[in-house]
C-alpha cells in the first residue's frame, strides 16, 4: 500500500546528542515537508523540500537539519542546538507543488530528552 | 502573513449532539485554499476537506458539513448527531495561492480543537 512511514514511532534522546528521524514516502510525492507539534498546539513547519536536492527553512528550522537526496526520503536530524526537542514530529507529502493538493501525513515519531 | 484561528480548544458533547468547530483565518493573497484535518488518538492527520477561495458553496459530507464564508474569513465544521468516534483533534490550515511558486505547498495551521464525544 501506498503511504507514509515514519521511524522509530517512540525516539529517547540524552541532552546533547543529534539523532536522526527517518520519512519515506512511496507515493511519488515531489514535495515533503517536517512539522514539529507540541502538546495542545498546532503544527508548525521546520522544513521542506519541493524537489530532490533541495530544501528551504520553514518556521522553526533552527536547531535542525534535513536533506533530500531521493525523492521518497527525506531525513530529519535534530541537533543539540534544538533547545527544546521534546515533541511530536510529523512528516507529509505532497504532489506537484504548482498545483494544490491535500499533504499525507505519516504517523508521527515522539522524541523525548531525557 | 497567514494565520488561522481556531478559539475553541475544547469541546464536550454527548454523543448524538451537533458540534460546530469555528476556524477564522487571514491572508493577503486573494487565491488561497482552506482544509480541515482530523488527528484520533493514534496521531496521523486525516484530511477531510480541501476548499478554495473561488468556491463558497457549502459542503456536506455525510455527518460532516462545512460551511465557508469569505466575508467573514470563516471556514466553520460541523459534525451532525457526533459519535464517539468523531473524538480526536481537529485542526483548520490555510494554504498560499498556487500562484506563489516560491511558497510551495505550505500550510499554516490552526491550534486545533479537541472534540471529546461521550457515550
Amino acid at each position: 500500500d501506498g503511504g507514509i512511514t515514519q521511524s522509530p514511532k517512540y525516539l529517547f534522546r540524552k541532552e546533547g546528542q543529534n539523532v536522526t528521524l527517518s520519512c519515506e514516502q512511496n507515493l511519488n510525492h515531489d514535495a515533503m515537508y517536517w512539522y514539529r507539534q507540541d502538546p495542545g498546539q498546532g503544527l508548525r513547519l521546520i522544513y521542506y523540500s519541493q524537489i530532490v536536492n533541495d530544501f528551504q527553512k520553514g518556521d522553526i528550522a533552527e536547531g535542525y537539519s534535513v536533506s533530500r537526496e531521493k525523492k521518497e526520503s527525506f531525513p530529519l536530524t535534530v541537533t543539540s542546538a534544538q533547545k527544546n526537542p521534546t515533541a511530536f514530529y510529523l512528516c507529509a507529502s505532497s504532489t506537484q507543488v504548482n498545483v494544490w493538493n491535500e499533504q499525507f501525513f505519516g504517523p508521527g515519531t515522539r522524541l523525548t530528552v531525557l | 502573513a497567514q494565520k488561522v484561528t481556531q478559539a475553541q480548544t475544547e469541546i464536550s458533547v454527548v454523543e448524538k449532539e451537533d458540534v460546530t468547530l469555528d476556524c477564522v483565518y487571514e491572508t493577503r493573497d486573494t487565491t488561497y485554499y482552506l482544509f480541515w484535518y482530523k488527528q484520533p488518538p493514534s496521531g496521523e492527520l486525516v484530511f477531510l476537506i480541501r476548499r478554495n477561495s473561488f468556491d463558497e458553496q457549502n459542503e456536506i459530507s455525510g455527518r460532516y458539513s462545512w460551511n465557508f464564508q469569505k466575508s467573514t474569513s470563516s471556514f466553520n465544521f460541523t459534525i451532525t448527531a457526533s459519535q464517539v468516534v468523531d473524538s480526536a483533534v481537529y485542526f483548520c490550515a490555510l494554504g498560499f495561492s498556487p500562484l506563489n511558486k516560491a511558497a510551495g505547498n505550505k500550510l499554516t495551521f490552526g491550534g486545533g480543537t479537541r472534540v471529546l464525544v461521550k457515550p
